[in-house]
């Protein structure tokens, strides 16, 4: 248990559909982020939140749409996505906006999305 | 692009082994985190290191940041069935508020 808690765990959802993931942190962070993670690529960065604002949209495609109605909470809202989009969504939180030491980043156990 | 290469990607061995898997980047890193993700679960870091020729000892795992901050490695001594999983490095940006990951290193250890 990270204190970084994502629903659902698990998601089946056709191309037309319109689905969204959350994510809930209990450890009182500013900084919450969108991570992508498929079985060719390297760990991906997708948006950053930092104090409820977004500092970083990594070039991803407007068929992902972040919300982040306060600190403690991040939504992915997601729409006519491609099978390509399958993956596991990592959420994760960090007291900071810093990679420094002491800047500990705790991630989700992640939201497995198959799109059909 | 600043990409983190790590080695080897796959990784096999029997208990009571050790191991040692790699990451290197052309480029100088500003810090450099380890994580361990096991299956169904998200990353949990390992350490962080800053410091050229920094060495950081957790149990049985040593890791080491390569002189010129350019690389760095984790050694598993006795590895055991419980050290399975994904073995991740990420780098910190110029800025210090964004990681990179590496492509990470599958290891499995047998019983």
């Amino acid at each position: 248990e990270t204190g970084v808690t994502q629903t659902p765990r698990h998601l089946v959802m056709g191309m037309t559909n319109k689905k969204s993931l959350k994510c809930e942190q209990h450890l009182g962070h500013n900084a919450m982020y969108w991570y992508k993670q498929s079985a060719k690529k390297p760990l991906e960065l997708m948006f950053v939140y930092n104090f409820k604002e977004q500092t970083e949209n990594n070039s991803v495609p407007s068929r992902f749409s972040p919300e982040c109605p306060n600190s403690s909470h991040l939504f992915l809202h997601l729409h006519t996505l491609q099978p390509e989009d399958s993956a596991l969504y990592l959420c994760a939180s960090s007291p900071l906006l810093s990679t420094f030491s002491g800047n500990t980043i705790y991630f989700g156990e992640g939201s497995w999305l198959t799109v059909v | 692009t600043q990409l983190l290469e790590q080695s080897p990607q796959f990784l096999s061995i029997q208990e009571g082994e050790n191991l040692t898997v790699y990451c290197n980047s052309s480029s100088v890193f500003s810090s450099l985190q380890w994580y361990r993700q096991e299956p169904g679960e998200g990353p949990v870091l390992l350490v962080t290191v800053v410091t050229g020729g920094e060495v950081k000892k957790l149990k049985r795992l040593t890791f080491q940041f390569g002189d010129a901050r350019k690389d760095s490695s984790l050694h598993i001594t006795a590895a055991q069935p419980g050290d399975t999983g994904l073995y991740l490095c990420a780098r910190g940006n110029n800025a210090g508020n964004m990681l990179t990951f590496g492509g990470g290193t599958r290891l499995m250890v047998k019983p």
